[in-house]
């Protein structure tokens, strides 16, 4: 069974601070992996995908993929409390996207 | 370009009543999702399809749950005899027809409260 592991949280980290969100994959054919943002209330939102190793950057994002470890993160730089969501890993596989259960983020003024 | 579009946002039934959820992909997308989400839980996945074919419906209830995604207009979720438990958000996400593309944009949501 694939598998999407985040740690559920909620993760509490200082405004201006740098936010951690990391999540684990089962399925080493996993080719393409998505970030999702998720305010109380509303729909999933796409941030980031990345598709090969290393570090992509956007804006005060940036994905990491590793994987050999099985491994993606996000960062969040200069965090705001605007930023205060649910973060969800999605992970591809045949035209579908396996999900986390995702990471509530509190940003404290 | 208009983003997913789900009617209506916010539907209230009784028990043993139907419910329609109505889903419009993006333009040009072929994909349909469906997910469910319960207050303070994850998306669960329900049912993938293409123009005219239920792809994968791994996660639909085995009764009362029915999807459907026509040649021409929406697709639909529907379900029956609705009980208090499938008060839920309801999220239908669409994705190109590209074997390259996976990336799934949702709509605002359907909100289903059953009384």
């Amino acid at each position: 069974q694939k598998e999407v592991e985040q740690n559920s949280g909620p993760l509490s980290v200082p405004e201006g601070a740098i936010a951690s969100l990391n999540c684990t994959y089962s399925d080493r054919g996993s080719q393409s992996f998505f970030w999702y943002r998720q305010y109380s209330g509303k729909s999933p939102e796409l941030i980031m995908f990345i598709y090969s190793n290393g570090d992509k950057e956007d804006g005060r994002f940036t994905a990491q993929l590793n994987k050999a470890s099985q491994y993606v993160s996000l960062l969040i730089r200069d965090s705001q409390p605007s930023d205060s969501a649910t973060y969800l890993c999605a992970v591809g596989s045949n035209y579908q996207l396996i999900w986390g259960a995702g990471t509530k983020l509190i940003i404290k003024p | 370009n208009a983003g997913v579009m789900q009617n209506p946002r916010h539907l209230v039934r009784r028990r043993g009543q139907e419910a329609r959820l109505r889903c419009s992909p993006m333009k040009g997308h072929s994909h349909v999702y469906w997910y469910r989400q319960l207050p303070e839980e994850g998306l669960k996945f329900m049912v993938y399809l293409q123009k005219e074919n239920i792809i994968d419906e791994s996660g639909m209830p085995k009764e009362r749950f029915s999807a459907e995604f026509p040649k021409e207009g929406p697709s639909i979720l529907r379900i029956q005899q609705v009980v208090r438990g499938d008060s839920a958000a309801y999220f239908c996400a669409s994705s190109p027809p590209s074997s390259e593309e996976e990336t799934q944009y949702f709509g605002p949501g359907t909100r289903l409260l059953v009384l």
